[in-house]
């Protein structure tokens, strides 16, 4: 058990539609990351959050958004939702930029 | 953040040493090296993390020579439960952000 806890584990809609994906941080984390795993493009860094302020970006849509409130707690936005949306969204925590990450077991969104 | 290349499939049975060699040519002074272990439908999970020459902990060593152009990640005695794809990550301890660039993993089919 990795501490991060991510909700929900599935998550099926169609297109067109918006999610939000939900990551609890270990205790005492304060970074927050969200990868996105497909199968055709891997592990893809989206957005990192630190002490609820936005550190660095990666490949993330403009249809998605995220953030990180003071309970340190992190949301998803996915909107408008496509079909090759459909992937394993992973969220991850640290203490700081340096010491290892901590993955949560991941959200699977079905777009239909 | 330097690239870095593995192979992309090994295959080993129990009971045997397993070392898994990661080439990254471009490391800078500031970076460091991470493995992660993922299963199927599991988010990464840490497995070491060096700087310079050797580290050892209850799962793994990691070997780094003193040019630090490549590593190895040396794995004991694996069993059927060690079948999994093994990432290897260079990041930059001078960065703002901690943000990892997953390349395609190696995956380690472990066989009876």
């Amino acid at each position: 058990d990795s501490g991060v806890t991510q909700t929900p584990k599935h998550l099926i809609t169609a297109t067109g539609q918006r999610v939000t994906l939900r990551c609890s941080p270990r205790s005492g984390d304060l970074s927050v990351y969200w990868y996105q795993q497909s199968l055709d493009q891997g592990l893809q860094f989206l957005i990192q959050y630190y002490n609820g302020e936005e550190r660095a970006k990666g490949n993330i849509l403009e249809r998605f958004s995220a953030q990180q409130f003071p309970d340190l707690h992190s949301e998803l936005n996915l909107s408008s939702l496509e079909l090759g949306d459909s992937a394993l969204y992973f969220c991850a925590s640290s203490t700081d930029r340096v010491q290892p990450q901590h993955f949560g077991d991941g959200t699977r969104l079905s777009i239909l | 953040l330097a690239k870095t290349t593995q192979p992309i499939s090994m295959d080993s049975y129990e009971g045997q040493e397993v070392n898994i060699t990661c080439s990254h040519n471009n490391i800078a002074t500031n970076d460091y090296i991470t493995w992660y272990q993922q299963f199927p439908s599991q988010g990464p999970r840490f497995i070491i993390q060096g700087y310079k020459t050797k580290v050892t902990n209850e799962v793994a060593s990691l070997f780094i020579p003193a040019d630090r152009k490549s590593s190895t990640l040396s794995l004991p005695r694996v069993s059927l439960s060690d079948t999994a794809v093994y990432y290897c990550l260079v990041g930059d301890r001078s960065s703002n952000t901690g943000k990892l660039i997953f390349g395609q993993g190696t995956t380690l089919q472990v066989k009876p």
